[in-house]
């Protein structure tokens, strides 16, 4: 399986400000997807990156919120936009080949908002 | 939105013991993953399910993809410190393309 990195791994910063997070594969992918994790919480997806398009966002989520770019098969960023104290969370990236359904994380971005 | 009733929520075992731990939903899925979390890491895919009906084995884990394809069921035998962690369910429903909804969560602690 493909080996996915995450930058930063964690981060602490101060509510009002933004915060953009990197996913890097080392090949190509078809899909990339973003999730939260709340404290002691299951996974959320909050959207399918797209490459050369706009993201598909789930319902609760929203492009001014949670912008996403994916120039390419190999990388994607999340920015959480306006942060505040609730955005604490861990925010993971994963990959997967259409028509599959496997899909495989990346290590995760644990932020704190302050 | 969709979800996923994991059981138990949480379990504490001895080494050694064997573990059985659910999955269940409303709506019929097309595909069951399951997935384990270790702290401070990402989940790491364990075993994919793609029939219903499906036995799938993966060392001393092996899952089942249920018949109504409504659950799924992940067993680990003869347990060991190292299965510590959190285990998830994630399912693909119908008409959903490559998204996954995932389950809840069962935390698995294992005593010497």
């Amino acid at each position: 399986s493909a080996v996915i990195s995450q930058k930063p791994s964690r981060d602490i910063c101060q509510r009002g400000t933004s915060l953009t997070i990197q996913c890097q594969v080392d090949s190509q992918v078809t899909m990339m997807f973003w999730y939260r994790q709340q404290p002691g919480q299951s996974l959320t997806l909050i959207a399918t990156a797209n490459q050369g398009s706009e993201a598909t966002y789930e319902s609760g989520f929203v492009i001014d919120k949670f912008p996403i770019s994916r120039p390419n098969l190999t990388f994607s960023t999340l920015t959480v936009s306006n942060m505040s104290p609730e955005d604490s969370s861990i925010y993971l990236c994963s990959v997967g080949n259409q028509g599959g359904y496997e899909q495989y994380f990346g290590p995760g971005t644990r932020l704190t908002v302050t | 939105g969709q979800q996923l009733n994991q059981s138990p929520q949480s379990m504490f075992i001895q080494e050694g013991e064997d573990v059985s731990m659910n999955c269940t939903s409303s709506s019929i899925f097309n595909t069951w993953l399951w997935y384990k979390q270790e702290p401070g890491e990402g989940p790491v895919l364990l075993i994919a399910l793609y029939k219903a009906g499906e036995l799938t084995s993966n060392g001393r884990l092996t899952a089942q993809f249920g018949i109504t394809r409504k659950d799924s069921f992940l067993n680990i035998s003869a347990s060991i410190p190292s299965d510590v962690g959190i285990y998830f369910c994630a399912g693909q429903l119908s008409g959903t393309a490559s998204k996954l909804t995932f389950g809840t969560g069962t935390r698995l602690q294992v005593t010497l």
